[in-house]
């Protein structure tokens, strides 16, 4: 079992839908967690960090559920622009240091 | 604030060849980082850099690959000699934090590796 799991997806929307992915992650003992944003043939961009219960910046709301080992991302009012693929990433405690692990994403389509 | 850089974008190469990437931080960070990253799945790291110290290369393949920054600023990942499944995407990042667990790290565009 990977450490972090994601839904391939693709997860196919019109403009203007609200969609939403979840991520599992096993280690109990992770601290931080990221979404992170990519691109075709690009690198992965920082989008939202959740070093609590959650967080929230304009159209993008992380929440985190410590119990059941889940991260979700909330996409409001999908726009053409926000299709890409949306890694979950997990600051995973290691050693006395922290390490990313990532997820193999989460692919999205906005459609017009 | 310029961004992490990296070179070449991309690289072409016959097996058995070697190949190096060469990566230049955001200023100030402290940490690089260089990860792999095959296609469909997540970025996966080789080898971390707290100034100029290799803190974490577990995940580095130490028959072929080697790392090294020399004055704890940029950084150049060689494989020696590339076979067939190194063809993938080498990708540097960097933090201002060393590891913690504000732990946000920021990518430079990747060396787009194939190996023929």
């Amino acid at each position: 079992r990977k450490e972090v799991e994601q839904d391939p997806g693709p997860f196919n929307v019109p403009e203007g839908a609200t969609v939403a992915f979840n991520c599992t992650y096993s280690n109990s003992a992770s601290q931080s967690f990221f979404w992170y944003r990519q691109d075709c043939r690009k690198e992965p961009k920082l989008l939202m960090s959740v070093y609590s219960s959650g967080n929230e910046d304009g159209r993008f709301t992380a929440q985190l559920n410590r119990a059941s080992q889940y991260i979700s991302l909330l996409i409001r009012d999908s726009k053409l622009s926000d299709s890409a693929t949306y890694l979950c990433v997990v600051n995973k405690l290691m050693d006395s240091s922290y390490k990313l692990i990532f997820g193999s994403g989460t692919r999205l389509l906005v459609r017009p | 604030e310029a961004g992490v850089v990296q070179s070449p974008r991309y690289k072409i190469i016959e097996k058995k060849q070697p190949v190096a990437f060469w990566c230049n931080p955001i200023s100030g960070h402290n940490t690089l980082y260089w990860y792999l990253q095959n296609l469909g799945q997540g970025p996966e790291l080789l080898i971390r850099y707290e100034n100029e110290e290799a803190v974490d290369d577990s995940q580095l393949p130490k028959d072929r690959f080697s790392a090294e920054r020399l004055k704890g600023v940029d950084s150049t990942l060689k494989i020696q000699p590339a076979e067939l499944g190194d063809s993938a995407v080498y990708l540097c990042a960097s933090s201002s934090h060393s590891g913690g667990a504000r732990n946000e790290q920021f990518f430079g565009p990747g060396t787009r590796l194939t190996v023929l």
